[in-house]
Parts: structure tokens; sequence; C-alpha cells
């Protein structure tokens, strides 16, 4: 079984700061790696995804993330923040084997302040 | 390519009253999730479809909520009563399956259930 743990529940940014979201996680075997955003009232959005390779992974909209096995972490990161990067943003992990739920973190709440 | 399609957007009903939340995945996605977020948390998996069989239901409140697949491509979930702690998002998300690769979920818009 895995587990995600976020460990900032909201995160105020002013724009055109840098931003960095934090996420570990635990599993007993290998795992991939997501970033899912969600804007109000809408579905979650995949941002980027670690499969295998390159463990700095680029995504949409500008957003980055790093694979990091030994910490256990994939924290996600933008070096300059919009407005309408305001949203909830989910980490979520999923084994390799056959089933590959998505097992998904509590979420940060990303405000950017003008 | 058309996205997952859920139904209704919004419900609202009171305890020990009955709903049913409708899904449409993706064209020739095998491989169909509901998830239940609550406000505040992260979504969890209640219940996992390939094709029309069921392959992970251990999450799922059997005594209350129920989910069918009948013909491996639309789904249903059904809550029968209703609890007032079933006040939820309900999100249904749908893949190609298959063995290669790891499975990208493309979400629906969801489905938010009030119970009162």
């Amino acid at each position: 079984a895995q587990s995600v743990t976020q460990l900032d529940s909201q995160v105020p940014v002013f724009e055109e700061a840098p931003v960095e979201l934090r996420c570990n996680y635990s599993s007993s075997v290998s795992v991939y790696l997501f970033w899912y955003v969600q804007y109000p009232n809408q579905g979650l959005q995949l941002l980027l995804k670690y499969l295998s390779g390159s463990t700095l992974v680029k995504g949409i909209n500008g957003f980055e993330a790093e694979f990091n096995k030994s910490q256990t972490s994939f924290h996600l990161r933008k070096p300059s923040v919009h407005i309408s990067d305001t949203a909830e943003y989910f980490c979520a992990v999923s084994d390799r084997g056959s089933a590959r739920q998505l097992t998904f973190g509590s979420g940060t709440q990303l405000t950017v302040l003008p | 390519e058309a996205g997952v399609a859920q139904s209704p957007r919004y419900k609202i009903i009171e305890k020990r009253q009955s709903v049913a939340f409708w899904c449409n995945p993706i064209s020739g996605h095998a491989t169909l999730y509901w998830y239940q977020q609550i406000l505040g948390q992260g979504p969890k998996l209640l219940i996992q479809f390939q094709n029309n069989g069921v392959v992970d239901d251990s999450q799922l409140p059997k005594d209350r909520f129920s989910a069918e697949r009948l013909k491996g491509v639309d789904s249903t979930l059904k809550i029968q009563p209703a609890k007032l702690e079933d006040s939820a998002v309900y999100l249904c998300a749908s893949t190609p399956g298959g063995s290669a690769g790891a499975n990208v979920l493309t979400f629906g818009a969801g489905s938010r259930l009030t119970v009162l």
C-alpha cells in the first residue's frame, strides 16, 4: 500500500514569486508519481508525471517536479506564478503493478496574491 | 476527443434518501474508476472496473453503496440510504488500461452531493 503526505495545506504567494509545493510518499514497491491540479468546480487535470528516466519532470503551465528517491519526495515548483495558478494541487502515487490505482494526498491550496 | 461525462453535476437530498450518479468514460477506455472527494481531502478510490468486471471494491461501503458497469461502457454509482457523511464530490475517471506503461487517469468534472 502507498501513502502520500502533502506537508502544506495552504500556500499563499505573491504574483511572479517562485513557489514550491511539497510532497512525500511512502511505498514498499516502485511507483509512478503524479501532480494533478483542480480548479474550482472542475475535475482533476494532470500537470505532470514521473514514470522513469530523468528525475526532473516538466509539465504544463511552466510547472516542474523533481523525483528524489532517497528522500521519497516529489516536490512541485514554478519559478514565477500567475494569478491563474490559484487552485488546489494534488500529489498522487500509483504502484507499477496491474491495478495501478492512484492514491492521493490531501491537497495544497495555492493562492496567488496580486 | 470527448472527455469523461458525469451527471448530475449537483444533487441535494435528505438523509436516508437514495441517489444515483452516471458516468460515461472516454470512448474505448477499458478501465473506469469512482472516487469520493470529501471537502478538504484528496480523492479516495471507491471502486475500479476493468471492462464490466470489478477489479477492486475494497473501499466501497457495500451496505449502502453499489456500482455497476453492465456493458463495459457507462457506469452508475448508487447510494441508498444516504448519510450525512456521504456529502462529497463523486469523481469518475477512465483510462485505456492495458499492461504497458502508467495509467494516466482522465477525470470528469464530478457530481457534488449534499446530504441534509
